[in-house]
């Protein structure tokens, strides 16, 4: 079955840890997204790629950083420059990036906890 | 940012139907509605979208008005399953294409 995984589901970071969140998939999706969500609250768009060996900022980019080395892969890191950083992570990826149309519907994975010890 | 406005939350019975509304008064011509649901500790999923016309699908039916100034979207059997987050988001050119996520409507179903 096609789909987005995300591992692991829960996550536990130590103070000044980086930790790295994998996002893979397998549908051939060229545009890939991650957000975050705290308790209550709607999604916020961390980083987003349109195609491999690119990707661009989003609205809360600071303390996290991505690489896009391969289609199907879209890892993200949670640096210790992030100071609050427990939160649920959710990675998405669509066709074709929504930049081009209205209409690209977005897949999402089942996302990773993370929690800081 | 276009913003949309949506109740933070509904009740419904089950086998009922359910009117969810959206007021997106500061859309765009080229602005696109989308809906998306989240289930407890899982990711979102893709429910419905349309431009100006009303859309049916297999999960839901949008009824967008003539001005596309409001959207509601319709369950029309309401299952203990749909009980989840509903969000109404624009997606177009104003907004780089982005999704931007509000609150969204906390829809619970009773037995």
């Amino acid at each position: 079955d096609g789909g987005i995984t995300q591992s692991p589901k829960y996550l536990f970071r130590k103070e000044g840890q980086n930790v790295t969140l994998s996002c893979e998939q397998n549908l051939n999706h060229d545009a890939m997204y991650w957000y975050r969500q705290d308790p209550g609250q709607g999604l916020r768009l961390i980083y987003y790629s349109q195609i491999v060996n690119d990707f661009q900022k989003g609205d809360i980019a600071e303390g996290y950083s991505v690489s896009r080395e391969k289609k199907e892969s879209f890892p993200l890191t949670v640096t210790s420059a992030q100071k609050n950083p427990t939160a649920f992570y959710l990675c998405a990826s669509s066709i074709d990036p929504i930049l081009t149309s209205g209409q690209e519907t977005q897949y999402f994975g089942p996302g990773t906890r993370l929690l800081v010890l | 940012d276009a913003k949309t406005t949506q109740p933070n939350s509904m009740e419904s019975n089950e086998e009922e139907p359910v009117h969810l509304p959206c007021n997106h008064s500061t859309i765009s011509g080229t602005d696109y509605i989308h809906w998306y649901r989240q289930l407890p500790s899982q990711g979102p999923e893709y429910v419905i979208h349309g431009l100006t016309s009303n859309v049916n699908n297999r999960m839901a039916s949008l009824a967008i008005a003539e001005d596309r100034k409001s959207s509601t979207l319709i369950l029309h059997r309401a299952t203990l399953r749909d009980a989840a987050v509903y969000y109404c988001i624009l997606i177009g050119y104003n907004q780089g294409g982005k999704l931007i996520f509000g609150q969204g409507t906390e829809l619970s179903v009773k037995p």
